[in-house]
């Protein structure tokens, strides 16, 4: 079944380390985005890239990096400089086309900084 | 960014229909109106997405007032399973990479 995948779950972190989130999908979906969710709040757009190769920064990039070397994979990097990291992170997909039919989310990763 | 609002929440007895209203009222002619919902510790799920005219599937109905202006979600009969927090959200695909910009939604609980 084609679908997105977030691991893990759930990550600690200790405070000044990096550590990267997984993001694959196997939908053949063009479009990946990164969003970050507070507890009680909507979702904010960290990264997103349209083609392999390209993103561009979202709403709160800072403290964020990304890369997009397959199409398929978008793995997200928290820096030591994010601040306050601790959130739920949620993966997306889309196809760029008109008429689409929305994104596919991934179950999430939940962040802890200890 | 072409913004949405929506009431923080509403309630509804199961069985019923509900009617989940959406304003929009900077929508252009590119943006697209998307609906998703969310349960607790779950990614976000697609409900229904138009453009212009009213749009039926599964799940649900949207209805688009013909201004663009505002739109209804529409479950036709809520279930226990539908309590969750519904976004709508306007998504430009001709610009700005298509990007879905979430605001805080509406929590839907439903009672038994």
């Amino acid at each position: 079944d084609g679908g997105i995948t977030q691991s893990p779950k759930y990550l600690f972190r200790k405070e000044g380390q990096n550590v990267t989130l997984s993001c694959e999908q196997n939908l053949n979906h063009d479009a990946m985005y990164w969003y970050r969710q507070d507890p009680g709040q909507g979702l904010r757009l960290i990264y997103y890239s349209q083609i392999v190769n390209d993103f561009q920064k979202g709403d709160i990039a800072e403290g964020y990096s990304v890369s997009r070397e397959k199409k398929e994979s978008f793995p997200l990097t928290v820096t030591s400089a994010q601040k306050n990291p601790t959130a739920f992170y949620l993966c997306a997909s889309s196809t760029q086309l008109t008429g689409d039919y929305g994104y596919t989310f991934g179950s999430g990763t939940r962040l802890t900084v200890v | 960014d072409a913004k949405t609002t929506q009431p923080n929440s509403m309630e509804s007895n199961e069985e019923e229909p509900v009617h989940l209203p959406c304003n929009h009222s900077t929508i252009s002619g590119t943006d697209y109106i998307h609906w998703y919902r969310q349960l607790p510790s779950q990614g976000p799920e697609y409900v229904i997405h138009g453009l212009t005219s009213n749009v039926n599937n599964r799940m649900a109905s949207l209805a688009i007032a013909e201004d663009r202006k505002s739109s209804t979600l529409i479950l036709h009969r809520a279930t226990l399973r539908d309590a969750a927090v519904y976004y709508c959200i306007l998504r430009d695909n001709y610009n700005q990479g298509g990007k879905l910009i979430f605001g805080q939604g509406t929590e839907l609980s439903v009672k038994p």
